[in-house]
């Protein structure tokens, strides 16, 4: 069964400060993988998916992430955060072979913004 | 609102009662699928369907737990003899068909919470 590990649990930046959250998966086979976003009071959101081909892959809001294979790592970056990303941010993976496609959550990273 | 749609939004029951939440997935979504979240963690998987047919369960789902998809449109889970464990976020999700690409979106959950 694959499992999925956030670092961060709550992280603090001022405006146009980097980001970069942190997100490592354990499974052996081929994984398709996912960061979801939830802003305050709304649902989860699709923030980017990775398939195959570049491993650098862009997303919504100018948020990017990264698949280094090797290392099991799916990282979520953005060069300039503003106050509107203050969200909880969940990385996510089903696994190719799976059949029911279930997303296995990491225990998500608490973003705050400051103006 | 063509998403995902789920009710009722918040739910308080007392402890051995039963409950019975909704979930109206998107019009030509075949998938439907049921997580449930609680506090400070990402959501975990329960179960999914594939059109009318509930092709997996997760161990999560005790025999408490039943959902069902009669018509391969909306879906219910019922909860029977709530228990104070059981308080938490159920989330609904869908997506186009069997695909692993396929996005799977999420409705804005039914909190649980059982006193």
């Amino acid at each position: 069964a694959q499992s999925v590990s956030q670092h961060n649990h709550h992280v603090i930046l001022s405006e146009a400060a980097s980001l970069e959250l942190g997100c490592n998966y354990s499974y052996g086979g081929t994984v398709n993988l996912f960061w979801y976003v939830q802003y305050p009071g709304q649902h989860l959101q699709l923030l980017l998916k990775y398939f195959s081909g570049d491993p650098l892959v862009k997303g919504i809001k100018g948020f990017e992430a990264e698949f280094i294979k090797s290392k099991f790592s799916f990282n979520l970056r953005k060069p300039s955060v503003q106050w509107s990303d203050t969200a909880e941010y969940f990385c996510a993976v089903n696994a190719q072979r799976n059949a029911g496609n279930m997303l296995t959550f990491g225990g998500g990273t608490r973003l705050m913004v400051k103006p | 609102d063509t998403g995902v749609s789920q009710d009722p939004r918040h739910k308080i029951t007392k402890r051995g009662q039963n409950v019975t939440f909704r979930c109206d997935p998107i019009s030509e979504h075949n998938r439907l699928y049921w997580y449930r979240q609680t506090l400070g963690q990402g959501p975990e998987f329960l179960t999914y369907f594939q059109n009318e047919a509930q092709l997996e369960k997760s161990r999560l789902l005790s025999d408490r737990f039943s959902a069902e998809r009669p018509k391969g449109s909306f879906s219910t889970l019922e909860i029977q003899r709530t228990e104070q464990g059981d308080s938490a976020m159920y989330l609904c999700a869908s997506s186009l068909d069997e695909s692993s690409y396929n996005e799977q979106f999420f409705g804005p959950g039914t909190r649980l919470t059982v006193l």
